[in-house]
């Protein structure tokens, strides 16, 4: 299977650590996504890649957050000094170009201590 | 208010039975649809996407929207157990842009 492939599945940590989640998207696709899904809800969209470049951020992506797409193929969020309200499933979705629609991989689910 | 409105359910139907899930929106901008089924502990998969207004089928499902009123449905015909999952509706000004806004999502439970 190639779709969407998120690592770690689940991460459990302490307040106050820093935790980094990896994305692996479709091959071919040029565009990446992060969401972040919480309990009841819809996924939030955090922000998007088109190759390398981030061309935009949701203002739910506080300063803790960063994320990267070196090379344009996978992607990174990074989470720092983790607080209760981070815990969530972080999504992350991949397409081809703007009038595909978007693919999503099974998430990481953060739990916060 | 919320841009994308869904009824959060839980919708619990005999197997066999036609199954309909609705989202109502306030951007008329939207231009592309899509539904999405999610298991628990999954991620969403895309089920059908759909440009303006009209309808579509695949297999067992339907989509349909109504511009003209801010309305999508997606229409599960002799649903199955398997069947049961959230269902999320998503629209966009395009498909796969960055503003893809997503409902809450329905839960749907088909009873054997």
């Amino acid at each position: 299977d190639t779709g969407v492939s998120q690592d770690p599945r689940h991460k459990i940590t302490k307040r106050g650590q820093n935790v980094t989640f990896r994305c692996d998207p479709i091959s071919e696709h040029n565009r990446l996504y992060w969401y972040r899904q919480t309990l009841g809800q819809g996924p939030e969209f955090l922000t998007y890649f088109q190759n390398e470049a981030q061309l935009e951020k949701s203002r739910l992506l506080s300063d803790r957050f960063s994320a990267e797409r070196p090379k344009g193929s996978f992607s990174t969020l990074e989470i720092q000094r983790t607080e209760q309200g981070d815990s969530a499933m972080y999504l992350c979705a991949s397409s081809q170009g703007q009038t595909q629609p978007q693919h999503f991989g099974d998430g990481t689910r953060l739990s916060i201590l | 208010q919320k841009e994308v409105e869904q009824d959060p359910g839980p919708l619990s139907v005999p197997e066999g039975a036609i199954v309909s899930l609705n989202c109502t929106y306030s951007n008329s901008a939207f231009q592309y649809f899509m539904w999405y089924r999610q298991y628990s502990r999954k991620g969403p998969e895309l089920l059908m996407y759909t440009y303006s207004s009209g309808n579509k089928e695949d297999g067992r499902f339907t989509a349909q929207v109504d511009k003209s009123s801010k309305y999508i449905s997606l229409f599960i015909r002799d649903s199955q157990p398997s069947d049961s999952a959230t269902y999320l509706c998503a629209m966009s000004l395009h498909t796969g842009g960055f503003k893809t806004i997503f409902g809450a999502g329905t839960r749907l439970f088909v009873k054997a």
